[in-house]
């Protein structure tokens, strides 16, 4: 099972771009990324997945460099309700299930 | 509306006291999942079903059992539940065997043993 490492905590202002990182040098063949966003008191929240280069939806992008070993999740203009933990999760065929998390990025947005 | 949904929301019992945690999705997903949630540990999951009558451990299993007898319902039990199962239970749901694993939670059920 990959393992991920990720920053504990960043600061950002509103309307800023924010870039959160996720290390898994071990990634396998077959494993996709996926993040989740969790706000206080509430189960997370699927917010995008990618397996190679660049993806894109209407909350967040990922990018993916060639070799996989790292992440980066982009969310573009954050607001005050993007203040959340943000987790990265990466998993493939062999997981057979088994999902490990890692401890996740609390991103705190500052007026 | 699809979605997860965990009974009871909230719930203080005492040790040794079996309890069940209900588990429902109403979106014919074939994957569930159980995990805690503990403040500085993040998320770490507890037991999966990849189908009815199909589970297996995952990362913190001990004190805790489930079954999968319908393919909506994933009950946890705690038969003997001590103080240190105090946590956050989050229940998940996915419709994409592996490798996507697009997981719908439901909304969390606190658990406090005293």
């Amino acid at each position: 099972l990959a393992k991920t490492t990720q920053p504990i905590s960043m600061d950002s202002y509103e309307g800023q771009e924010v870039n959160i990182t996720c290390s898994h040098n071990n990634i396998a063949t077959n494993d996709y990324i996926t993040w989740y966003q969790q706000f206080p008191s509430q189960g997370p929240r699927f917010i995008i997945q990618g397996y190679k280069t660049k993806v894109t939806n209407e909350v967040a992008s990922l990018f993916i460099p060639a070799d996989r070993k790292s992440s980066t999740l982009s969310l573009p203009r954050v607001s005050l309700s993007d203040t959340a933990v943000y987790y990265c999760l990466v998993a493939g065929s062999s997981n057979t299930g088994k999902l490990i998390f890692g401890q996740g990025t609390t991103l705190q947005v500052k007026p | 509306e699809a979605q997860v949904t965990q009974n009871p929301r909230y719930l203080i019992t005492v040790t040794g006291k079996k309890l069940t945690v209900t588990c429902s999705q109403n979106m014919n997903h074939e994957y569930m999942s159980w995990y805690r949630q503990d403040p500085g540990l993040g998320l770490r999951q507890i037991y999966y079903s990849m189908n009815v009558e199909v589970t297996d451990k995952g990362d913190v299993p001990e004190g805790y059992k489930v079954s999968r007898k319908e393919k909506r319902n994933f009950p946890l039990i705690l038969e003997s539940p001590s103080p240190n199962q105090t946590s956050l239970y989050f229940c998940a749901s996915s419709s994409d065997l592996p490798p996507l694993y697009e997981q719908y939670f439901g909304p969390g059920t606190r658990l406090t043993v005293t």
